[in-house]
């Protein structure tokens, strides 16, 4: 059974680099993996997409090591405002799409 | 430019009655789902559709129906509301399979 895991919160402070790693051990040759940020009462917002190494954009950096059975998203210098639910999700162009539970970030002063 | 919004924003429903939730996008998108989500449990596949005139089933269909007759619309509907159906309803759209983007959500309570 296709799974993605992932924690069910974190905290972190201020001005701190914030990794947070997925596990999606059965990932399929076409999966892409991709990142969303929701906040309260808002829908998912997509944050980066990635299929293997590193791929860096303006808000983040998502590394996929070479085994691909994992993936970890890495917020760099967090503010307040990053706090929100971070869901990882893998899939392929048949419209597979698996949603991790969510990672509750919460970022301290 | 609009994006994906939801109507409505918010609904209560007693057991047994029905209502449509409907999904619009003015991005020209071909693909479009309905999610729900629920504490704890991240989010679910609903229906989901792949171009105008065509739906198929995600990881939960039972219970709900979808129409997509306009490009633009996608049409989630309830016919027999029950408790279990107690969620907050996202509907989505994509120019291909992978990057979505989400309405607001719409918080449906059934008593």
């Amino acid at each position: 059974l296709a799974k993605t895991t992932q924690p069910i919160s974190m905290d972190s402070y201020e001005g701190q680099e914030v990794n947070i790693t997925c596990s999606h051990n059965n990932i399929a040759t076409n999966d892409y993996i991709t990142w969303y940020q929701q906040f309260p009462s808002q829908g998912p917002r997509f944050i980066i997409q990635g299929y293997k190494t590193k791929v860096t954009n303006e808000v983040a950096s998502l590394f996929i090591p070479a085994d691909r059975k994992s993936s970890t998203l890495s917020l760099p210098r967090v503010s307040l405002s990053d706090t929100a639910v971070y869901y990882c999700r893998r899939g392929d162009s048949n419209y597979q799409l698996i949603w991790g539970a969510g990672t509750k970030l919460i970022i301290k002063p | 430019n609009a994006g994906v919004t939801q109507t409505p924003k918010f609904r209560v429903l007693k057991t047994g009655q029905s209502m449509t939730l409907l999904c619009a996008q003015d991005m020209n998108h071909e693909y479009m789902y309905w999610y729900r989500q629920d504490p704890g449990m991240g989010l679910r596949l609903i229906h989901y559709s792949v171009g105008e005139g065509t739906t198929a089933k995600g990881e939960v269909p039972d219970g709900y129906n979808v129409s997509r007759l306009k490009k633009q619309n996608f049409l989630l509907g309830l016919e027999s509301a029950a408790p279990s159906q107690t969620s907050v309803y996202f509907c989505a759209s994509s120019p291909r399979s992978d990057t979505q983007y989400f309405g607001p959500g719409t918080r449906l309570t059934v008593l």
